[in-house]
């Protein structure tokens, strides 16, 4: 079945630190792939996403690029703020296109000033 | 400002109590969900509502029980909960389709405590 695998947590950076948060998929068809956030006490709120092979999803200065070789879907940042602590949430569309998302268990980031 | 709005952010219920929690979209999609958050699992899908009609039960307890009257209004009627029920009960919706992407957006969450 669809799976997504992403790096355990926490990770702690500096300001201005280079983020990368790893993330992997299984699945069969060609799913979506769409990074979450959550900041503290809050819901999730959409990041970014990616629908097809090579798309490259972009926002507030993240990124991350639907690479269907390596079947990864890597979050990247190259200057974190403190404002960025939050968990991560790595996810794919599920292929009964019910619109239900299979999420990754979550990587929380820690940026200290 | 979310399109998803969850009523109330915050309940404490006894295990005898009934309650409900309350979700709506503003955002015109045709599919709501809710998930469960906990702190020792990972986001859990529980409901799954197209068009009003119930697609998905994720084998969840019969002490949950959804309701979607209509395509923008979700619930969750909750009654005799367990203390291990206590977590972040967030729903969501989404415009189903080949062309739609599937996003899904949050609200920002109920959180429950039962004790």
């Amino acid at each position: 079945g669809n799976s997504v695998t992403q790096m355990e947590g926490p990770v702690t950076l500096s300001e201005e630190a280079f983020l990368t948060i790893n993330c992997t998929y299984t699945a069969t068809g060609y799913p979506s792939l769409f990074w979450y956030v959550q900041y503290p006490g809050e819901g999730l709120q959409l990041l970014l996403k990616a629908t097809k092979a090579d798309d490259k999803g972009s926002n507030k200065g993240f990124e991350a690029t639907y690479r269907k070789e390596t079947t990864s879907f890597h979050l990247e940042k190259g200057s974190v703020q403190v404002s960025d602590s939050a968990v991560y949430f790595c996810a794919l569309s599920g292929v009964r296109s019910q619109g239900n998302l299979i999420f990754g268990k979550g990587t929380k980031l820690s940026v200290k000033p | 400002e979310t399109g998803v709005t969850q009523t109330p952010r915050h309940l404490v219920m006894g295990m005898t109590n009934k309650k409900s929690l309350k979700c709506e979209q503003h955002l015109g999609h045709n599919a709501m969900y809710w998930y469960k958050q906990s702190a020792k699992k990972p986001l859990e899908l529980m409901f799954v509502y197209n068009f009003k009609e119930q697609t998905e039960n994720n084998s969840v307890p019969s002490r949950f029980s959804p309701e979607c009257p209509n395509s923008s209004h979700l619930f969750l009627h909750l009654h005799t909960l367990q203390p291990e029920d206590s977590a972040l009960y967030l729903c969501a919706s989404s415009q189903t389709g080949e062309s739609s992407g599937n996003t899904i957006y949050f609200g920002e969450g109920s959180w429950l405590t039962v004790v």
